[in-house]
């Protein structure tokens, strides 16, 4: 059971344009969710989050959106550059409670900027 | 400040055989988090240390195993290796290991079993 879902596997888009990542999520009890960055043969790192308390937050070029009623959110980067081609995973926690102590990732999804 | 060190950073192994891989978190992190990466599940979780107690572990076979120690560098253990264990090993460390915030990732081990 897939919980969180990024059902595009790819993404490809002009140097200058938008880009929009989405996910999607289905466990009701997450309440903080991540954006993470990938390149190949190196760890994740960390983009941008946003709690379920918040319907958007914003860092330079990146936006995160959150709809919670839909169980969806999306990374806005803005404007794309080709330094910000690589994976993009989507992440969900339960933060609240103190007794949550994992992440569960979407599948990801390979963002190629073209120059 | 230093990452999260992981070593080794490749592994090849045969199948049948035992692995250890290594993580050293960032000075003063006592939380260390472990997930696999394979191309078809994306990234997983396996279990979580804090103080050397496992708080949490993810939906892996009793042959995935770790342990942590009082400096807080961690170790995880894949025994009975099998062709799907072909993965890249990820350490996360933060301070409290709650919900993923202010986790920092290593560089990975990956692992091949042939």
């Amino acid at each position: 059971d897939q919980q969180v879902k990024q059902n595009s596997p790819s993404l490809s888009v002009q140097e200058g344009r938008i880009s929009i990542l989405n996910c999607d999520y289905t466990n009701s009890m997450f309440d903080y969710f991540l954006w993470y960055k990938k390149y190949p043969a190196e760890g994740p790192t960390f983009l941008i989050s946003i709690s379920s308390i918040k319907d958007k937050n914003e860092d330079g070029r990146f936006t995160v959106f959150l709809n919670k009623s839909a169980k969806h959110l999306s990374l806005h980067i803005v404007p794309s550059q080709p330094g910000d081609s690589a994976v993009y995973f989507c992440a969900a926690s339960k933060a609240s409670g103190g007794s949550n102590y994992k992440l569960t990732f979407g599948k990801g999804t390979l963002l190629t900027v073209n120059p | 400040k230093a990452g999260v060190t992981q070593t080794p950073r490749y592994l090849i192994k045969t199948r049948g055989q035992q692995v250890t891989l290594s993580c050293s978190p960032i000075s003063g992190h006592r939380s260390v988090s472990w997930y696999q990466q394979t191309p078809g599940q994306g990234l997983q979780f396996l279990f979580e240390y804090f103080s050397e107690t496992q708080r949490n572990k993810g939906n892996f076979p009793g042959r995935f195993s770790g342990r942590q120690f009082s400096n807080s560098r961690s170790e995880m253990n894949v025994s009975t290796l099998e062709l799907g264990d072909s993965a890249l090993y990820l350490c996360a460390s933060s301070s409290t290991g709650t919900g993923g915030i202010g986790y920092t990732f290593g560089s990975g081990t990956r692992l091949t079993v042939v």
